[in-house]
């Protein structure tokens, strides 16, 4: 149980172009969702707080108007990666908590490579 | 300020060597405690959550225990599987599920 995806697994895009990616809980209804991203090496990165039915909530640096979060039911999120650049390049990995759960249970990541 | 802090960066055990890892934490309430595993290019995969102070958990190799200033992830016998690197979390801010990642371990067996 507790079954997260997203897709894509990777993309790669052009410089400009905008790249939406889908988060959605399988066998279970998610009130709460989260994206991160996480660099080479690195631990992941909080950037939005994704409640279903209500505008997200950024953490301090993410630009909203940047990286558009919507979640509109239970079991969907997306990222939607704005007028992407090589800098947005990145691993970016969504999460859930199914209902009565402290838990977050995380998706498979999506590879953006922006050229 | 809220902190979590793994220790060591990276390690390399030998096939059935036997280790732990910590997970330090500065919190001023702590609501739980989460221990997952990421494989590269994968994302992390839940293993335990521990809520107070004497609490210990396990599951197969691993065993995960937690006082009021840290956590320990015990490894017994390890096996080249086990190699990833291991995420420790903490959850400390009331009405909200946010985590507050370390950096992680990561963790090399050699058979």
């Amino acid at each position: 149980g507790a079954v997260v995806s997203q897709h894509p697994s990777r993309v790669i895009c052009k410089s400009g172009t905008s790249v939406k990616i889908e988060c959605r809980s399988l066998d279970f209804q998610a009130t709460t969702m989260f994206w991160y991203r996480q660099f080479p090496k690195q631990s992941l990165m909080l950037m939005a707080t994704s409640n279903e039915g209500s505008k997200a909530t950024y953490e301090q640096g993410v630009e909203k108007d940047k990286f558009l979060i919507n979640h509109a039911s239970l079991t969907l999120s997306t990222l939607t990666v704005t007028s992407a650049h090589p800098e947005d390049s990145s691993f970016y990995i969504c999460s859930a908590v199914p209902g009565g759960y402290n838990e977050q249970f995380f998706g498979p990541g999506t590879r953006l490579t922006v050229l | 300020e809220d902190q979590v802090t793994q220790s060591p960066e990276a390690l390399r055990l030998q096939e059935g060597e036997s280790s732990s890892l910590n997970c330090s934490y500065t919190v001023s309430g702590l609501r739980g405690l989460f221990w997952y595993r990421q494989d590269p290019g994968k994302g992390p995969e839940f293993l335990f959550t521990l809520y107070s102070a004497g609490e210990e958990k396990e599951k197969e190799r691993l065993k995960a225990t937690l006082t009021k200033k840290e956590s320990f992830l015990h490894i017994t016998a390890p096996k080249p599987e086990d190699s990833a690197t291991y995420l420790c979390a903490v959850q400390a801010e009331v009405g909200t599920y946010k985590y507050i990642f370390g950096t992680g371990t990561r963790l090399k067996v050699l058979a």
